[in-house]
């Protein structure tokens, strides 16, 4: 099956910093999304993002399908960033629905 | 106006009792999932329901069932319950055509004793 890895596993940084996180997957994908596990462990949609480019504020992504790879940037970091970032890849065996594989994971932690 | 609920939010029990964990969603989606999130923090989808059928099983042991009443509704019941089901439990919802975004309700903790 696909496989999906982050980069880096974890992350500490000072508040005020900025960040990439990266996803590398190993087949194509139809689509691809970027969520933040809050510490109380909520998963909070990011950015559907099967191709392109998106910016929400502070957050941005990059989704280089055809190079199997998407970027999540992050600026002027701060402690609420923190959590633990997935990406998630929909491999498009399913018609009638769309199983997506995630990824293990980057830990971002900043600091005040 | 939460637009994925579950219930409850934490539920302890002991080992080889039977359980269930409720799953709403009010996005008008057609299909419905339940995830498992690992004492490490890996989230592996478990089922898939579309319009009340099941699309995806991903070998979970027939302990679990799912049931779906309706389109915005899909209960997990567990039986016989093992330590190693301890876990948070996800349900998501999406469209199935078009858009494809997953939502996620809060997680439902599962401390098996």
């Amino acid at each position: 099956g696909i496989q999906v890895e982050q980069s880096p596993p974890d992350l500490i940084l000072q508040e005020g910093a900025n960040s990439t996180l990266r996803c590398n997957f190993s087949d194509s994908v139809n689509n691809l999304q970027w969520f933040h596990q809050n510490p109380w462990g909520q998963l909070i949609n990011l950015f559907y993002i099967p191709s392109g480019t998106k910016q929400n504020g502070r957050l941005s992504a990059t989704t280089v399908a055809t190079e199997r790879y998407s970027l999540l940037y992050i600026s002027s970091s701060q402690t609420t960033d923190s959590g633990v970032y997935f990406c998630a890849v929909e491999p498009g065996r399913y018609s009638s629905a769309s199983k997506i594989i995630f990824g293990s994971g980057t830990r971002l932690s900043i600091r005040p | 106006d939460t637009a994925v609920s579950q219930t409850p939010k934490y539920l302890v029990t002991q080992m080889g009792n039977d359980k269930s964990i409720k799953c709403e969603q009010n996005l008008g989606h057609d299909t419905m999932y339940w995830y498992k999130q690992d004492s490490k923090k890996f989230l592996k989808i478990m089922f898939s329901y579309n319009n009340k059928e099941l699309i995806i099983n991903e070998t979970v042991p027939n302990r679990f069932s799912p049931k779906s009443p309706d389109k915005a509704h899909l209960n997990l019941h567990i039986n016989s319950l093992e330590l190693g089901d301890s876990a948070v439990y996800f349900c998501a919802s999406s469209q199935v055509a078009g858009n494809r975004e997953q939502f996620f309700g809060p997680g439902t903790r599962l401390t098996v004793l």
